[in-house]
């Protein structure tokens, strides 16, 4: 079985400009969150999505938004970046049977330059 | 910040000693989880234990929790090279979001 997949691994962008990030769930999971983990701290969450709807959203600005697609894939997008806005961007899944207990993706390493 | 903290902020041992890591944290809890980061890369589940729980084991790795001081522990035993990594800790609130609250780490180097 694949693990949680994420797209791409790297990418430099550009302050102002605008980046998707892509994630793949584990097959049958319905439940994807996405984690901002800058350099030197933990995870900090920003959205979790459930059958398409957004469960939660943590204390990001609007310029980071997610969606949810009918095959439980999920993209992140953020707007307008920002030099801090540089960071490993992780998606994680979980299912009913374990809902608590994140399986997570490698992660995508967004640096803005 | 929401982070919880986490002590020592690193650790250097030899093989085959034992690692303790602890966690404090701030608000009531559903569960706490503890992770491993390898350099910068995905995070992988180690062990959870829940509010109601007060130790927990599973192989070389032992969990307790003291929800009067909001504070829990991890024992890695006889530690081995391949157990170098970021090990952090995680707390569940519990509620309808997945959400979870993230410790600042800690970062354990062992020597061959």
């Amino acid at each position: 079985d694949a693990g949680v997949t994420q797209s791409p691994t790297h990418l430099i962008k550009t302050r102002g400009q605008h980046v998707t990030l892509r994630c793949s769930p584990i097959s049958g999971h319905k439940s994807v969150s996405w984690y901002q983990q800058v350099l030197g701290q933990g995870p900090q969450f920003i959205f979790q999505y459930y059958e398409k709807e957004e469960r939660g959203r943590g204390n990001f600005p609007d310029r980071f938004s997610a969606r949810q697609f009918p095959n439980y894939s999920s993209e992140l997008n953020v707007n307008a970046l920002l030099l801090g806005d540089s960071a490993l961007y992780l998606c994680a899944s979980s299912g009913a049977e374990a809902r608590n207990v994140l399986t997570f993706g490698a992660g995508s390493r967004l640096t803005v330059l | 910040s929401q982070q919880g903290e986490e002590d020592p902020q690193a650790l250097s041992i030899q093989e085959g000693e034992n690692a303790t890591m602890n966690c404090s944290y701030k608000t009531s809890i559903n569960n706490l989880q503890w992770y491993r980061q390898n350099s910068g890369r995905g995070l992988v589940h180690l062990i959870l234990i829940r509010s109601n729980e007060r130790e927990k084991h599973s192989g070389r790795l032992r969990v307790t929790l003291d929800t009067s001081k909001k504070s829990s522990s991890l024992l890695i035993t006889a530690s081995r090279a391949a157990d170098t990594a970021s090990y952090f800790c995680a707390t569940d609130p519990g509620g309808a979001t997945n959400k979870l609250i993230f410790g600042t780490g800690t970062l354990l180097a062992v020597q061959p």
